[in-house]
C-alpha cells in the first residue's frame, strides 16, 4: 500500500516569498511523483513529473525534487498567480491500490 | 489545442444512476489512455478508473468497482462513465483526464463535472 501525505494543509503566503510544499510516500515510490496545480473553475494542470522534470509551458520558479518517499515543490518569488491548491501523485504503482494522491496543499493570501 | 470537456453531471437521489461523457479534441484520442478522477468538494483527488488507448484494459478502484463502468468511442472521440448505485459518498467533481506517453502522469485535464447524490 502506497499512501500519499502532503503537508502542510494549508500554507498562508506572501508574494515574493519562497514556499515549500512536502509530500511524503508510505512506501518508495522512486521518482514517479508528479505535482498539479488546480485553481477554481480551471482544468487541474500538470506542473512537475518524474519528481523533478518541469512539464511544457511551466515557469522555471517552480521546481520539484526528492526521490522515494520524500518529495519537495518549491515556489521561488510566488507571484499571486500561484495561489491555489496543490496535489501529488505517485505512478509507480499501476494500478494504484490506494489513492496514488496526497490530500492537497491550499496555497492562500497571508 | 487538446480540450476535454465533461458533461452529465446533476443532482441524483442514493441508488439511482448518471451516465457522463468526456468529450475529447485536439489530439488523437485514439491513442492515449484515459482516467476518470474525482474530487469530493474541499477535500483531494481520488483516481477511480482507466482503460487503455484501445479499450482492451480497464481498471477500477475498489470503492467503484462492480457499481461504475468506463467505455470509449475512438471514432466519436469520446469517454464515458457509467454508474450505478450511487451514494452519497461519490458526490464529488468528476474529471476525465489523459495519461502522458510514455508515462502514467496526467497530463491533460478537463474542467470537471459536478455529481450531487442527495434525497
Amino acid at each position: 500500500e502506497k499512501v500519499m501525505t502532503q503537508s502542510p494543509d494549508t500554507l498562508s503566503v506572501s508574494p515574493g516569498e519562497r514556499v515549500t510544499l512536502s509530500c511524503r510516500a508510505s512506501q518508495s515510490v522512486g521518482t514517479n511523483l508528479a505535482w498539479y496545480q488546480q485553481k477554481p473553475g480551471q482544468a487541474p494542470r500538470l506542473l512537475i513529473y518524474a519528481a523533478s522534470v518541469r512539464a511544457t509551458g511551466i515557469p522555471d520558479r517552480f521546481s520539484g525534487s526528492g526521490s522515494g518517499t520524500e518529495f519537495t515543490l518549491t515556489i521561488s518569488g510566488l507571484q499571486s498567480e500561484d495561489l491555489a491548491l496543490y496535489h501529488c501523485h505517485q505512478y509507480n504503482t499501476w494500478p494504484p491500490r490506494e489513492n496514488p494522491f496526497g490530500q492537497g496543499t491550499k496555497l492562500d493570501i497571508k | 489545442e487538446v480540450k476535454l470537456v465533461e458533461s452529465g453531471g446533476r443532482l441524483v437521489q442514493p441508488g439511482g444512476s448518471l451516465r457522463l461523457s468526456c468529450a475529447a479534441s485536439g489530439f488523437a484520442f485514439k491513442t492515449f489512455e484515459m482516467n476518470w478522477i474525482r474530487q469530493p468538494p474541499g477535500k483531494g483527488f481520488e483516481w477511480i478508473s482507466y482503460i487503455s488507448a484501445t479499450g482492451e484494459t480497464i481498471h477500477y478502484a475498489d470503492s467503484v468497482r462492480g457499481r461504475f463502468t468506463i467505455a470509449r468511442d475512438n471514432v466519436q472521440n469520446s469517454l464515458s462513465l457509467e454508474m450505478n448505485s450511487l451514494t452519497d459518498d461519490d458526490t464529488a467533481f468528476y474529471f476525465c483526464a489523459r495519461f502522458d506517453y510514455g508515462g502514467r502522469r496526467l497530463s491533460s485535464w478537463g474542467h470537471g463535472t459536478l455529481v450531487t447524490v442527495s434525497a
